[in-house]
């Protein structure tokens, strides 16, 4: 079935510095992706899609483009704030009827 | 319009018990999805429901189980609680039939088990 990689948390930076967090996929054909971001104490909202390879998804600054030749979803933002401190989780469609595959994410931690 | 709502947000059980957790999904959605979130392993798919059907199960054991009413709310239920099955339960609503990928997740269930 479908499966994703991810970086191992928690990544730490400061105020304004530039973040990547890697992701990788394995998927069958060349299916939407999408980053989810969870806050603290709070439940998955997404982030950011793009649909087909080549594209680019953007949100709140962050930004991710699909490279199906290196079958990779990193998702960016050149200056990340305190309120980005959260676990983000890319996500390519499962099989079937599962929505959406899911690793164990990574967690961000922003200090001022 | 309300979000997906999962209650109770917190409990704890002690091992041999069994809970039963509830979402009620965002009005109009038919397709409702557990997950299972750990540290150690993430998120974990539990299984999905739409018009009341289970379509889709993962890798849990029979322990595990759910079902979907009439008005799209769902219920899932652990048996026999062991240690392990101390996790936020995480439920998400999505409105289309085919997989958009967009979910809509409550705040979850937190179940220590003891």
């Amino acid at each position: 079935g479908n499966s994703v990689t991810q970086m191992e948390g928690p990544v730490t930076l400061s105020e304004e510095a530039f973040l990547t967090i890697n992701c990788t996929y394995t998927a069958t054909g060349y299916p939407s992706l999408f980053w989810y971001v969870q806050y603290p104490g709070e439940g998955l909202q997404l982030l950011l899609k793009a649909t087909k390879a080549d594209d680019k998804g953007s949100n709140k600054g962050f930004e991710a483009t699909y490279r199906k030749e290196t079958t990779s979803f990193h998702l960016e933002k050149g200056s990340v704030q305190v309120s980005d401190s959260a676990v983000y989780f890319c996500a390519p469609p499962g099989t079937g009827f599962q929505k959406l595959v899911f690793g164990t994410g990574t967690r961000l931690l922003v200090s001022p | 319009k309300a979000g997906v709502t999962q209650t109770p947000r917190y409990l704890i059980k002690t091992r041999g018990q069994q809970v039963t957790l509830s979402c009620s999904p965002i009005s109009g959605h038919r397709s409702v999805s557990w997950y299972q979130q750990t540290p150690g392993q993430g998120l974990q798919f539990l299984f999905e429901y739409f018009s009341e059907t289970q379509r889709n199960k993962g890798n849990f054991p029979g322990r595990f189980s759910g079902r979907q009413f009439s008005n799209s709310r769902s219920e899932m239920n652990v048996s026999t609680l062991e240690l392990g099955d101390s996790a936020l339960y995480l439920c998400a609503s999505s409105l289309a039939e085919v997989n958009t990928g967009e979910l809509f997740f409550g705040e979850g269930s937190r179940l220590t088990v003891l």
